[in-house]
C-alpha cells in the first residue's frame, strides 16, 4: 500500500456520461496530481493541486475537471465521456516534486 | 515539448544480462532526477533517484549514471531478472516554478529466460 487511495478501482460508463474520480493523498503531502495513461502509452500529465489551490495545468480537456478540498483529498470529474477516454488515471502525492512522487494504483475507465 | 526524452521505448535482455535506458533533458535547473518502475494493472513506484552534485548512485542491482555536462542519465540494471520485466520511466524536476515531475515516455522491458 503506497499510502494514496484511488477510488473506485475499476469503472464502466457509457458515452456521453460523466464520472467523478476520487483520490486521498499520503498523510502530510499537500500536492496531488492527475495523470492519465492509456493502453501501452506514457504517463500524460492533467492537473496539479497544492493545498486546495490549482498549481499547474497539462493537458487536460475542457470536458475534465478537478478540485482539492480543505481535507486534501482530490476529485477528478469527467464529463461528456467519449470511447477514447477509456484509460487508467493515476493520482499521485507528494510533499515536493523534488522528494519524489507516490502514486495511487488508479483507476481502469471503461467508457462502451 | 518533451522536457525529458527516454531511449529505447522497448528492450529485450537475457536474463543475467544488463538492461541500461537512456534519457536526456535540457532545463539545466533540473536538480532531481528519479526513475519509476511500473508493472501492468499498477501505479509507477519510486524505484531510485539522484541528485546532480554526484555521478553515479547504486541501490542493489540498480544504477544511475548521471552526466551533468551532457545533460543525460541512465539507468542500469545488473544481472536482469525476469521480475524487473516491467515498464520504466525516468523524470526530472527543479525546486524552483511549478515543481512538477516531467516523465520521459517510458521503456518497456523485457527479460527473458
Amino acid at each position: 500500500d503506497s499510502g494514496v487511495t484511488q477510488t473506485p478501482k475499476h469503472l464502466i460508463t457509457a458515452t456521453g456520461q460523466r464520472v467523478t474520480l476520487r483520490c486521498s493523498p499520503r498523510s502530510g503531502d499537500l500536492s496531488v496530481y492527475w495523470y492519465q495513461q492509456s493502453l501501452d502509452q506514457g504517463l500524460q500529465f492533467l492537473i496539479q493541486y497544492y493545498n486546495g489551490e490549482e498549481r499547474a495545468k497539462g493537458n487536460i480537456l475542457e470536458r475534465f475537471s478537478a478540485q482539492q478540498f480543505p481535507d486534501l483529498h482530490s476529485e477528478l470529474n469527467l464529463s461528456s465521456l467519449e470511447l477514447g477516454d477509456s484509460a487508467l488515471y493515476f493520482c499521485a502525492s507528494s510533499v515536493g516534486a523534488s522528494y519524489g512522487y507516490t502514486f495511487g494504483s488508479g483507476t481502469r475507465l471503461t467508457v462502451v | 515539448q518533451q522536457q525529458v526524452k527516454q531511449s529505447p521505448q522497448s528492450l529485450i535482455v537475457q536474463k543475467g544480462g544488463i538492461s541500461i535506458i537512456n534519457c536526456a533533458y535540457e532545463n539545466t535547473a533540473f536538480d532531481y532526477f528519479p526513475w519509476y518502475q511500473q508493472f501492468p494493472g499498477k501505479g509507477p513506484a519510486l524505484l531510485i533517484a539522484i541528485r546532480p552534485d554526484v555521478s553515479e548512485k547504486k541501490e542493489g542491482r540498480f544504477t544511475i549514471s548521471f552526466n551533468k555536462s551532457a545533460k543525460q542519465f541512465s539507468l542500469h540494471i545488473m544481472d536482469s531478472q525476469p521480475g524487473d520485466s516491467a515498464t520504466y520511466f525516468c523524470a526530472a524536476t527543479s525546486d524552483t516554478g511549478a515543481n512538477n515531475l516531467f516523465f520521459g515516455t517510458g521503456t518497456r522491458l523485457t527479460v527473458i529466460p
